[in-house]
Parts: structure tokens; C-alpha cells; sequence
């Protein structure tokens, strides 16, 4: 079983529409939480960043964590095509830059 | 102020052969982390370096290996190429050696044949 599960879609939705994307995880020691959005042939870009429980948000993004249930998720308000993407969820038990990450979901909006 | 740089950006090279990437971190930046991205599966971390010392490893095998210089620019090097090894390589750099937030590089596509 992979550290983090993230399900790969690919997922297909409308302009407009809200997205929820979700990662689980299962080691308990995870303290920081991030958002990559992954265009073809590009690095990933950071969106979100998230230290320990709670809820961010900044723009149409929101990024929650629930460490109680090793969950996390992010999501996109009217989105837009120009959100079309692979999004990776990453994560950290802090003190080394080392990231876990999980498989990524395939976005696409359609207008 | 310019993003991570990798060099070059598409690789072909054959079975048995070895493979040097270099990366170029934001200026001002001390560490540099690399991965391997595939298919299969994803997104894994190599090994990070910091202020010229790795301080931390994935589960990779000892054909893996990199250095960072003084000027904190990254080299890996992936000896004795196998199909498998086929990939995109990316690095990102961080300033600090805490957990920060992790700028990454376009990557470099290395196709093994």
C-alpha cells in the first residue's frame, strides 16, 4: 500500500463547475500538506500549502486537512479551462525537503 | 528573479550508458531536491543536498548519485542505464533547509533505449 492514495481520473467536468479533488494517507507523522497543479511538459507549480489541520484558502482554491481521518482535499471554484491539469498532492513530515507524493489527478474542463 | 534550471531538457541515450543532469537553483537558494517522474509510478524523491552534503536519500539503487557545489547548483548522475530508468527528472530548490516551500524546475526527459 502507497503512502499517499490519490485517485488518477482522469476527471472531466464543465466550466463552472466546483471541483473536489482528495488524497488519503497513512503515516500519522505528516505535518505539512501542498497542492502541485502539473501542466504537460512543465514542473509542477505549488498552489496550496497547508501546515497540520485546518482549512486555507486563496482565490477560487481552498485546501483542507482532516489529520484525524488522513485526508485531505482541494477545491476549485468555477473553474476554468485554463485549470486543465494534473494536480498532485504532496506531503511532508517536516525537517528535510522530502516530498510524498500521490499519483495525481487528470483535470479537464471543458467549456 | 529566474525559476530552477535543468540541463539539457530531452536525452537519448542507450542501455549500459551513463547520464549526467545538472540543475541550477533560484539564486539564493541552498537546497536542491531531485526526483524521478514516471507513468508507473509518479512522482518519487531521489535524494536532497544541502550546502553541499546529501541529507536525505530515497530507495533508489547506488547508480544514483548527485552532488551539489559551492554555488549550489546540482549535478545527478545515473550510471549504467537501464530501460527502466526511462523518465523525467525534475529538481526543485528551497532556501532554507527546514521545510519551505519547493520551487521546481521544467525537468529533463530522459529516454533509454
Amino acid at each position: 500500500q502507497k503512502e499517499v492514495e490519490q485517485d488518477p481520473g482522469p476527471l472531466s467536468v464543465p466550466e463552472g463547475a466546483i471541483v473536489s479533488l482528495n488524497c488519503t494517507y497513512s503515516n500519522s507523522a505528516f505535518q505539512y500538506f501542498m497542492w502541485y497543479r502539473q501542466y504537460s511538459r512543465k514542473g509542477p507549480e505549488l498552489l496550496m500549502y497547508t501546515y497540520s489541520s485546518g482549512n486555507k484558502e486563496d482565490g477560487r482554491f481552498t485546501a483542507q486537512v482532516d489529520k484525524s481521518s488522513k485526508y485531505i482535499s482541494l477545491f476549485i471554484r468555477d473553474s476554468q479551462p485554463s485549470d486543465s491539469a494534473t494536480y498532485l498532492c504532496a506531503m511532508s513530515e517536516g525537517g528535510y525537503n522530502k516530498l510524498i507524493f500521490g499519483a495525481g489527478t487528470r483535470l479537464a474542463v471543458h467549456p | 528573479k529566474a525559476g530552477v534550471t535543468q540541463t539539457p531538457r530531452y536525452l537519448i541515450k542507450t542501455r549500459g550508458q551513463q547520464v549526467t543532469l545538472s540543475c541550477s537553483p533560484i539564486s539564493g537558494h541552498r537546497s536542491v531536491s531531485w526526483y524521478q517522474q514516471t507513468p508507473g509510478q509518479g512522482l518519487q524523491f531521489l535524494f536532497e543536498y544541502f550546502s553541499e552534503t546529501q541529507r536525505n536519500k530515497g530507495n533508489f539503487p547506488g547508480r544514483f548519485s548527485g552532488r551539489q557545489f559551492s554555488n549550489s547548483r546540482s549535478e545527478m548522475n545515473v550510471s549504467t542505464l537501464e530501460l527502466g530508468d526511462s523518465a523525467l527528472y525534475l529538481c526543485a530548490s528551497t532556501y532554507g533547509q527546514g521545510m519551505e516551500t519547493q520551487y521546481f524546475g521544467p525537468g529533463t526527459r530522459l529516454l533509454v533505449l
